[in-house]
């Protein structure tokens, strides 16, 4: 079975600066995506950046990139001049490519609540 | 274009009650998938349906089932409640494919007293 996980429970990061965010990922499937997730108090789930695991190139989102490494099952999110607005509880999730059949199941990590301060 | 839609918002239950959750996908959506999030446990997939079918189906017990309409809309019951079943529940909608976004609701918050 596919399982992630995150980590750090809790990051915290000064306005402007530089924070990344770890998650680990354990799949012997070869074809999946990954994504990250926010969860601001409002509770809406937004996706942040997503990478599909046949892309070797990292994805960039504006302030968002991610460094996947893929032999080392290893996916982490950077949020580069952090605002304000970025304090939220972010997921780690995985998508397996089902052959045979399509699958929309997310496989999510515990999360890392992130604060930003002023 | 509006977004995913779950009602109602809050429920508080007793235990042994049943209840139903509904959400409306964004139009033209055909696939829904259905989490619950717990401080316990997280977020866990329940199930997900695609075109009136069930797709797909997480590791819970016989008494949280769902349905999907023919307009894509899709309801979630869960009988005998118990108090573990308390929890955020969300619903998330794309049009069916992996590749693409899965747009989440604001989600339900049940109660079960």
């Amino acid at each position: 079975a596919q399982t992630v996980t995150q980590s750090q429970p809790e990051m915290s990061v000064q306005e402007a600066e530089t924070v990344t965010l770890s998650c680990t990922y354990d799949t012997s499937e070869s074809d999946y995506y990954l994504f990250w997730y926010k969860q601001p108090p409002s509770r809406q789930m937004i996706l942040v950046i997503r990478q599909e695991a046949y892309k070797q190139q990292n994805a960039t989102e504006n302030r968002f990139s991610v460094n996947f490494q893929k032999a080392a099952k290893s996916f982490s999110l950077k949020i580069s001049d952090s605002q304000l607005g970025d304090a939220a509880m972010y997921f780690c999730a995985y998508q397996g490519v089902r052959y045979g059949g399509a699958t929309n199941k997310l496989i999510f990590g515990t999360g890392t609540l992130l604060a930003v301060q002023p | 274009k509006a977004g995913v839609t779950q009602t109602p918002r809050y429920l508080i239950k007793t235990r042994g009650q049943q209840v139903t959750l509904s959400c409306s996908p964004i139009s033209g959506h055909r696939s829904v998938s259905w989490y619950q999030q717990t401080p316990g446990q997280g977020l866990q997939f329940l199930f997900e349906y695609f075109s009136e079918t069930q797709r797909n189906k997480g590791n819970f017990p016989g008494r949280f089932s769902g349905r999907q309409f023919s307009n894509s809309r899709s309801e979630m019951n869960v009988s005998t409640l118990e108090l573990g079943d308390s929890a955020l529940y969300l619903c998330a909608s794309n049009f069916g494919r992996p590749q693409e976004t899965q747009y989440f609701g604001p989600g339900t918050r049940l109660l079960v007293l």
